[in-house]
Parts: C-alpha cells; structure tokens; sequence
C-alpha cells in the first residue's frame, strides 16, 4: 500500500480557534485526496475531497493540496467541540483503492 | 442516497470459530466493494477489494484462505473471518463506491466490532 503520513499528536484547540492538519503521501502519481472524520467507535465519514492544487473550502472546512510537495492539509475555521474527533488523510490510488494515514485527534476545548 | 450497512454491528465469538460479515449497498449497485480493518488507535488497512462475479484481490500480507469474501450480487458483499483467534479482533468497516456518475468518493459501513475469546 502507499503510505500516508501523519505525524502531528493529539491536537487541542479552543473552541472558535482554528485547527490546522498535516499530510504527506508517498506517491507522486497520486491524483484524488480526502479527509475522513472518524468519531471514536464509528466509521468514517467523508468531509472534504480535494483533486486540484489549490484550496477548497465547503462551509468551516478548507482543504489544501500542493501535489509538488506532495502534501495536504485541513483547516478546520471556528472550531466547536462537536469537531472533537479523528480526522484520516487519505489518499486514492490504483483501481479506487484508499490508502489511510495514522489520523490526528482533535480535541476542542469548550 | 448512497448507504451502506453491515451486518451484524459486534459479534463475540469463541476462538477457532467462523464469523461471516454482511455488507450491503441499500440504494445502490456496487461492483466493487472494500475491506477494511481497523485496530485501536490505528488507522484504516485496506485488506481486499471484492469484485462483484468473480474473485476477491487480496492486499499483500492478508491471507485470502482466512478472510474469504464473496461478492455474488450488485448489493452483497461478505466477509468470512475462518478459524477467529483473538489477534483478530478488530473492527471491520466495508464501502463501495464511487457511484456511477456520481461523486468520486467511497461510502463506508458502519462497521462490525468482532471480538475472539
């Protein structure tokens, strides 16, 4: 499998702050990237899908890609504790296949 | 529109027991569905992507002789965890997807929590 990084720890953020995740992939063919939320116990649910350099906004969620430095990140704007969650980076390659990060654990601080 | 459920939500079984896992698309066709799992504070594996028709292709390192799946309609995928032993708890999270014309994006099951004794 491809590998997607996520080195960041357990991320706590005031609520109405911002939070910000890292990912790289390994893979520079790589064309399709999205962020999962995972709540503790449960499946993920897809928040963002980014495929063009750039920046992609949907309500509080941002999502960035640089495929150059093979990296992507999520902004999470006014956080509430309801974002208290895992957030998986993950990252599309052969015959639709997905390949996840580690994840980072935010945790909002009413 | 596009949901996914699996069946059942946690089993617990004995060791050296089969556990069969059910995913189904609710709304509709998939041709192609994956397996996952997941362990504590790890994140999602890929084990196999299930073929509607014809056989599973396993992800290296996953034993297709211990995790047989079976993909024989458009909506039904299962997952038969053979012979279970406790290193084998885990939660298993199936999806399909992307629909045809559709967004590029899989759907993901509520997931199955096995637990082996």
């Amino acid at each position: 499998q491809k590998e997607v990084e996520q080195n960041s720890g357990p991320l706590s953020v005031p609520e109405g702050a911002i939070a910000s995740l890292n990912c790289t992939y390994s893979d520079r063919g790589s064309q399709s990237f999205f962020w999962y939320r995972q709540y503790s116990g449960k499946s993920p649910e897809l928040i963002m899908s980014i495929y063009s350099n750039g920046d992609k906004e949907d309500g509080r969620f941002t999502a960035q890609l640089n495929k150059a430095s093979q990296y992507v990140s999520l902004l999470i704007r006014d956080s509430q504790p309801s974002d208290s969650a895992t957030y998986l980076c993950a990252v599309r390659w052969g015959n639709n296949r997905l390949a996840f990060g580690k994840g980072n654990q935010v945790v909002v601080i009413p | 529109g596009a949901v996914v459920s699996q069946h059942p939500s946690r089993v617990i079984c004995k060791s050296g027991t089969s556990v069969k896992i059910e995913c189904r698309s609710l709304d509709f066709q998939a041709t192609t569905m994956f397996w996952y799992r997941q362990f504590p504070k790890q994140s999602l594996m890929l084990m196999a992507t299930s073929n509607e028709g014809s056989k599973a292709t396993y992800e290296q390192g996953v034993e297709k002789d211990k995790f047989l799946i079976n993909h024989a309609s458009l909506t039904l995928s299962t997952l038969t965890v053979t012979s279970a032993h406790p290193e084998d708890s885990s939660f298993y999270i199936c999806s399909a997807g992307p629909l045809a014309g559709g967004p590029n994006t899989q759907y993901f099951g509520p997931g199955t929590r096995l637990t082996v004794l």
